[in-house]
């Protein structure tokens, strides 16, 4: 079981630009949820995806967006990037039956750098 | 608004003993996470709480006081590979969103 994946692992891109994140869960598990995790700081959520539909979103503005496929991995889109938004950003994974009580699995994470 | 906190930093030696306290005030409680995370990597699994009490796993315990929204995370018998951040996080909803602290920097010397 390769466990949570996620790509690129580093990316650096320059003010206003786009970018695309890709997660793949844990076989067997039909929930993902991405997070932010700043220089020093703990992990911020920024949405949660299960049955292709986003079910719950943190304090994060519109030009962060998701998506989920029929295989259960998902996408994050940043539109406009600002300098604000380098950061770590992680997916973690989680069967949806046992999301409340069970362990999340995270991803190694995509480290961002916007310039 | 929702406050988790813990402290910044702390310093032990190999063999020792450290409680990471976090306290937490939230609208509503669905159970509280203790997760590990070394520097550049994901974050992983160490204890769960929902009901007050410790939780014992190892050299790793866990406590939870629900009425003073505190937790601690007791490791034992340190050792160098201990060294990493401490994440505190608490459920609050019923989708399992964790709402983490800004972590506790564990440094173990020899």
């Amino acid at each position: 079981d390769a466990g949570v994946t996620q790509s690129p692992t580093h990316l650096i891109k320059t003010r206003g630009q786009q970018v695309t994140l890709r997660c793949s869960p844990k076989s067997g598990h039909d929930t993902v949820s991405w997070y932010q995790q700043a220089l020093g700081q703990g992990p911020q959520f920024i949405f949660q995806y299960y049955e292709e539909e986003e079910r719950q979103r943190g304090n994060f503005p519109d030009r962060f967006s998701g998506h989920q496929f029929p295989n259960y991995s998902s996408e994050l889109n940043v539109n406009a990037l600002l300098l604000g938004d380098s950061a770590l950003y992680l997916c973690a994974s989680s069967p949806q039956d046992t999301i409340l009580y069970n362990e999340q699995f995270f991803g190694p994470g995509t480290r961002l750098t916007v310039l | 608004g929702q406050n988790i906190d813990q402290p910044t930093e702390m310093t032990a030696t190999e063999g020792a003993i450290v409680q990471i306290n976090c306290t937490y005030q939230t609208s509503g409680f669905n159970g509280l996470f203790w997760y590990q995370q070394h520097a550049g990597e994901a974050p992983t699994f160490l204890s769960y709480n929902v009901l007050d009490g410790l939780e014992e796993k190892g050299r790793f315990s866990s406590f939870l006081s629900r009425s003073k929204g505190y937790s601690y995370l007791l490791l034992k018998e340190l050792q160098m590979k201990d060294s990493a951040s401490y994440l505190c996080a608490v459920t609050t909803d019923s989708w399992g969103k964790l709402q983490f602290g800004a972590g506790t920097q564990v440094v173990v010397t020899p």
